[in-house]
């Protein structure tokens, strides 16, 4: 059906203040992708998920955050006690899961820590 | 671990000519995946091309190509007769095999196309 699907597509937040980002998939992708992009900057791999679990978390840069996936589908990116050097674009991706499948992309959460 | 080099400053190019975008990476992994994204300054990630490390030929869609040279561990983006709406950052991207691994990027390189 429709594309990727990111909300909010803005947010302010104060320091300190926790925060939830949203990711809904396209249908029937397992796969599961959170990257950041800083202005002017590529973009930074935060975590994917397989299903409901999450293979690789690697980039995830403190543990201040946290992500989940429900029932194979929608996916939450929790961020506590933000600091301002969270401030980015939270971009979302989902993928059939094959190696030559390209990531389809939403648009993003723009987050400012004021 | 992978690795995606995009070293070129900011790239300009007259309408209608054609322009090379460079990518240089490095994977220890056989069987890998590159692809390239153009991202305007609307700030959507949109697929542009997929060459496989195993794929004979040249990958090609439309007015994009991709130059591969396996053994010099290249994969740079052609694209030819560009558009002002070719203006953009272009980005290189790797996934090597395990079907779900990340996608790793490259830098990105700035692409103005000029009237």
């Amino acid at each position: 059906g429709a594309g990727v699907s990111q909300s909010p597509s803005n947010k302010v937040t104060e320091k300190g203040k926790d925060v939830e980002l949203r990711c809904d998939p396209i249908s029937g992708h397992t796969a599961l992708y959170w990257y950041r992009q800083s202005l002017g900057q590529g973009l930074e791999f935060l975590i994917y998920f397989q299903g409901n679990s999450a293979p690789d978390k690697s980039g995830l840069p403190s543990d201040r955050f946290s992500a989940e996936r429900t029932g194979g589908s929608v996916s939450t990116l929790t961020i506590q006690r933000t600091q301002q050097e969270d401030s980015a674009v939270y971009l979302c991706a989902s993928s059939p899961g094959l190696l030559n499948s390209p990531l389809h992309f939403g648009n993003g959460t723009r987050l400012t820590v004021t | 671990a992978q690795k995606i080099t995009q070293t070129q400053p900011g790239m300009f190019v007259q309408e209608k000519e054609a322009v090379t975008l460079d990518c240089t990476y490095d994977t220890s992994d056989p069987s890998y995946g590159l692809f390239w994204y153009k991202q305007p300054s609307s700030g959507e990630m949109i697929f542009l091309i997929y060459q496989g490390s195993y794929d004979q030929q040249n990958a090609t869609e439309g007015r994009y190509s991709l130059n591969f040279q396996k053994a010099r561990k290249s994969a740079n983006l052609v694209i030819s007769a560009s558009q002002l709406g070719d203006s953009a950052m272009y980005f290189c991207a790797m996934k090597d095999t395990g079907a779900n691994s990340k996608l790793t990027f490259g830098k990105g390189i700035t692409l103005s196309v000029r009237p």
